[in-house]
């Protein structure tokens, strides 16, 4: 059974400087996809970063990069150079399979809410 | 190019009703999921569809149902609400087989049943 875990329920970064966020997740596929997405109080959720499972380097987009240790099943964002903009819910998620397989479905962490302090 | 457009965006129901959420994917997508995010935790996934037919499903009770469209577009139907139904429900939309492409979600729809 798929399980991502966020043992971070909660977390304050200073404005200007990097945080991470932590995941963990199980998983007994060799082909997965791990994403990060953020949640702002509006609801929507906003894709981050994507890591493949086969992927050698790490993620990055702008000023998130994924920290992916796949031995440890670990894959962790980094923020870079905190704004107010980024305080809001980070949800780790997992999609297993590759794309021989006929299913598709993405799970969800619990979510880390992060805020920014000016 | 519109994302993925969700309807209503607020709802307020009595506890025994059933309700409908609709939701239009993203331009050029064919996949539609469904999941329930409850107040303070991650989304939970209720079901998938794909051509028409629900190809995957979460642990959700029959109360909860859908249906796919020809033109992608999808709802969901939940019967019997209970309170713990109150929730945002989110829409997500995606090509079936881009494995590397992320999920594009709606801004969702806030269930309070009462």
């Amino acid at each position: 059974a798929q399980k991502i875990t966020q043992t971070q329920p909660g977390m304050f970064v200073q404005e200007k400087e990097a945080v991470t966020l932590d995941c963990t997740y199980d998983t007994s596929d060799p082909s997965y996809g791990l994403f990060w997405y953020k949640q702002p109080s509006s609801g929507e959720m906003i894709f981050l970063i994507y890591q493949g499972s086969y992927d050698q380097q790490n993620a990055t987009e702008g000023r998130y990069s994924l920290n992916f240790q796949k031995a440890r099943k670990s894959a962790n964002l980094v923020i870079s150079a905190s704004q107010l903009g980024d305080s809001a819910m980070y949800f780790c998620a997992m999609r297993e399979g590759g794309m021989e397989t006929s299913y598709d479905k993405v799970i969800f962490g619990p979510g880390t809410s992060l805020s920014v302090i000016p | 190019d519109a994302g993925v457009t969700q309807s209503p965006t607020h709802l307020i129901k009595t506890r025994g009703q059933q309700v409908t959420l609709r939701c239009s994917p993203k331009s050029g997508h064919d996949t539609v999921s469904w999941y329930q995010q409850a107040l303070g935790q991650g989304p939970q996934f209720i079901f998938q569809y794909y051509e028409e037919e629900e190809r995957q499903r979460g642990n959700f009770p029959d109360r909860f149902s859908g249906h796919q469209f020809p033109n992608y577009s999808s709802e969901l139907n939940v019967n019997a609400l209970l309170l713990g139904d109150s929730a945002l429900y989110l829409c997500a939309s995606s090509l079936l087989l881009l494995f590397g492409e992320s999920y594009t979600f709606g801004s969702g729809t806030r269930l309070t049943v009462v």
